[in-house]
């Protein structure tokens, strides 16, 4: 079946630890999104991808690092300069086709937690 | 930034009675989806309507959507326990870029049987 796989499902970081989130689709999809969810929020965008090696920020990119080398992956680290990294992170795919627009496919989220 | 707000913030219905949910929304868009996202999962995909469609229905959904008042209500008709979740909004503005999405701020739906 195809869909989009986000690992771990449960992530603890240390202060001052870099850690990266793991993002797979196998959906053939062109764009890939990574979003974050604060409890009882709608989600606000990282940094998405429409293309392979290529990337933009969204609204709030600061903290974050992402990579696109290949088409299926889309993984993204969470540096020591983010401040408040406490969140549950979805990531999603689409095809892109211009102003007709497409729905995302979400993986099911990886909940990280500062210690 | 959050370009959709959704309305009320909580609902809370008896199973079999129709459950309406509004989104308003600030820019032009090319398209306006709705999403529903049960406790901890991801989301999920339920329609799209585009800017220049009025409604559109799936099933027990309806949407509509009114671009002069930048507004958009889903509407789940003979709602079901099951149907408990969070329903967002989300907007493909024009100009942004493909087609990245801004989310709303939720409505929390509980079905009560």
């Amino acid at each position: 079946d195809g869909g989009i796989t986000q690992s771990p499902k449960y992530l603890f970081r240390k202060e001052g630890q870099n850690v990266t989130l793991s993002c797979e689709q196998n959906l053939n999809h062109d764009a890939m999104y990574w979003y974050r969810q604060d409890p009882g929020q709608g989600l606000r965008l990282i940094y998405y991808s429409q293309i392979v090696n290529d990337f933009q920020k969204g609204d709030i990119a600061e903290g974050y690092s992402v990579s696109r080398e290949k088409k299926e992956s889309f993984p993204l680290t969470v540096t020591s300069a983010q401040k408040n990294p406490t969140a549950f992170y979805l990531c999603a795919s689409s095809i892109v086709a211009g102003f007709k627009g497409y729905g995302y496919t979400f993986g099911s989220g990886t909940r990280l937690t500062v210690v | 930034s959050q370009q959709g707000e959704e309305d009320p913030q909580a609902l809370s219905i008896q199973e079999g009675e129709n459950a309406t949910m509004n989104c308003s929304y600030k820019t032009s868009i090319n398209n306006l989806q709705w999403y529903r996202q049960n406790s901890g999962r991801g989301l999920v995909h339920l329609i799209l309507i585009r800017s220049n469609e009025r409604e559109k229905h799936s099933g027990r959904l309806r949407v509509t959507l009114d671009t002069s008042k930048k507004s958009s209500s889903l509407l789940i008709t003979a709602s079901r326990a099951a149907d408990t979740a969070s329903y967002f909004c989300a907007t493909a503005p024009v100009g942004g870029g493909g087609n990245k999405l801004t989310f709303g701020t939720g409505t929390q739906l509980k079905v009560e049987l």
